[in-house]
């Protein structure tokens, strides 16, 4: 099935530093979603988004599916970003999501 | 609803013990999903409804775990004879189609502690 690999495994940050998280994975796919899984364990949809490049905010996302990648982009970190940010894609013909080990956040102030 | 719901958020057993876990998806959503997300790991699929169908349960680890939706909203996800390794969070979802282009909603999910 298709694997998929998450970098770098944990992150810490100063507040207000930017930070790249990068996704990778191994087939082809249609549909890539970014979550992030706040310290109270909920967890938030970020982007979909299959290709191209999304920005809600400080965040942005950039996914270049011929090349089997996806980037999150945080800017002007802060406290509030902390917790784990996972990626995610489908398999088989519907949305059955495999994640990613996701990146551990810790953002200092 | 406005966002998926779960219940209860937390629930303590004992070893040996049956637990049922709720899902209510958002309304209108044909396609719902529970998946089991251990400590320091990603969520893992578990089982697919489109509507009260249910078309995968490929990710069920054995047969003490079982999942229904009777009517094509709701779902119970029951957990038999409960033993230790099943502690984890529980997470469902949904979204409105359920192709493989379909975005999936979370709920808040249910923290399963076994003792």
């Amino acid at each position: 099935g298709i694997q998929v690999e998450q970098s770098p495994p944990d992150l810490i940050l100063q507040e207000g530093a930017n930070s790249t998280l990068r996704c990778n994975f191994s087939d082809s796919v249609n549909n890539l979603q970014w979550f992030h899984q706040n310290p109270w364990g909920q967890l938030i949809n970020l982007f979909y988004i299959p290709s191209g490049t999304k920005q809600n905010g400080r965040l942005s996302a950039t996914t270049v599916a011929t090349e089997r990648y996806s980037l999150l982009y945080i800017s002007s970190s802060q406290t509030t970003d902390s917790g784990v940010y996972f990626c995610a894609v489908p398999s088989g013909g519907y949305n059955k999501l495999i994640f990613g080990a996701g990146t551990r956040l810790a953002v200092h102030p | 609803g406005a966002g998926v719901s779960q219940s209860p958020r937390y629930k303590v057993t004992k070893r040996g013990q049956d637990v049922a876990l709720r899902c209510d998806p958002i309304s209108g959503h044909v396609s719902l999903y529970w998946y089991r997300q251990a400590l320091g790991q990603g969520p893992e699929f578990l089982t697919y409804f489109n509507y009260e169908a249910q078309q995968d349960k490929s990710g069920l680890p054995n047969d003490r775990f079982s999942a229904e939706r009777p009517e094509g909203s709701i779902s119970t996800l029951t957990i038999q004879r409960t033993e230790q390794r099943d502690s984890a969070m529980y997470r469902c979802a949904s979204s409105f189609q359920g192709g493989a282009t379909d975005t999936q909603y979370f709920g808040p999910g249910t923290r399963l502690t076994v003792l």
